[in-house]
């Protein structure tokens, strides 16, 4: 079946506009999770979703992230007045309940100039 | 919250040789998870370790779980090609919360 897809694969944007990155889990799938990977950071993650339940949003760096889930599949991650050290590849993952495996998507290579 | 420490960071190993990689973690272990990553792409999930002394293995790769040292390790026997690329370990963020917190990796490179 299809895996977790995000769009676009790419961005390049400006500092100080906002992105928007999307994310489409795999079909079945509750658990809906928002990593960022950096060079100096590694692995991060950002914001959690289960089904219908508030979204675990402690991860976010600072309050221009924000992220919703529409309709308990689709996610979108929103990164307003974009900062430079906002460059990074953001990964969406799903996994079929809150602690099983998670699949990840192939990420969004952001680059803010 | 939890922190993992992999070692070693980087690794070069000729083809056809095994080889270990370590996971520590700085809290108490309730999961952990193995993931490779090819450069420039997403995580593919390998294993998922649940319980102490669990060991589970597929194709050329073993992955074993220690709670009492708090530690996992992944063992590839005769290395191939296929094998390079960065290996992740990740845990639960611990206290209840979700999403995973990952080590920085390890990189392997396959020599032929």
């Amino acid at each position: 079946g299809a895996g977790v897809s995000q769009s676009p694969s790419n961005k390049v944007t400006e500092k100080g506009k906002d992105v928007e990155l999307r994310c489409d889990p795999i079909s079945g799938h509750t658990a809906l999770y928002w990593y960022r990977q950096s060079l100096g950071q590694g692995l991060e993650f950002l914001i959690y979703f289960q089904g219908n339940s508030a979204p675990d949003k402690s991860g976010l760096p600072s309050d221009r992230f924000s992220a919703e889930r529409t309709g308990g599949s689709v996610s979108t991650l929103t990164i307003q007045r974009t900062q430079q050290e906002d460059s990074a590849v953001y990964l969406c993952a799903s996994s079929l309940w809150a602690q099983g495996e998670q699949y990840f998507g192939p990420g969004t290579r952001l680059t803010v100039t | 919250s939890q922190e993992l420490e992999q070692s070693p960071q980087s690794l070069i190993v000729q083809e056809g040789k095994n080889l270990t990689i370590n996971c520590t973690s700085s809290k108490t272990l309730y999961g952990l998870y193995w993931y490779k990553q090819k450069y420039g792409e997403g995580l593919i999930f390998l294993m998922m370790l649940q319980k102490g002394g669990e060991e589970k293995s597929h194709e050329k790769i073993t992955a074993k779980l220690d709670e009492k040292k708090q530690q996992s390790s992944l063992h590839i026997t005769a290395s191939q090609p296929s094998h390079a690329g960065i290996y992740l370990c990740g845990a639960g963020r611990g206290g209840g919360a979700d999403g995973l917190t990952f080590g920085k990796g390890t990189h392997l490179i396959i020599q032929p």
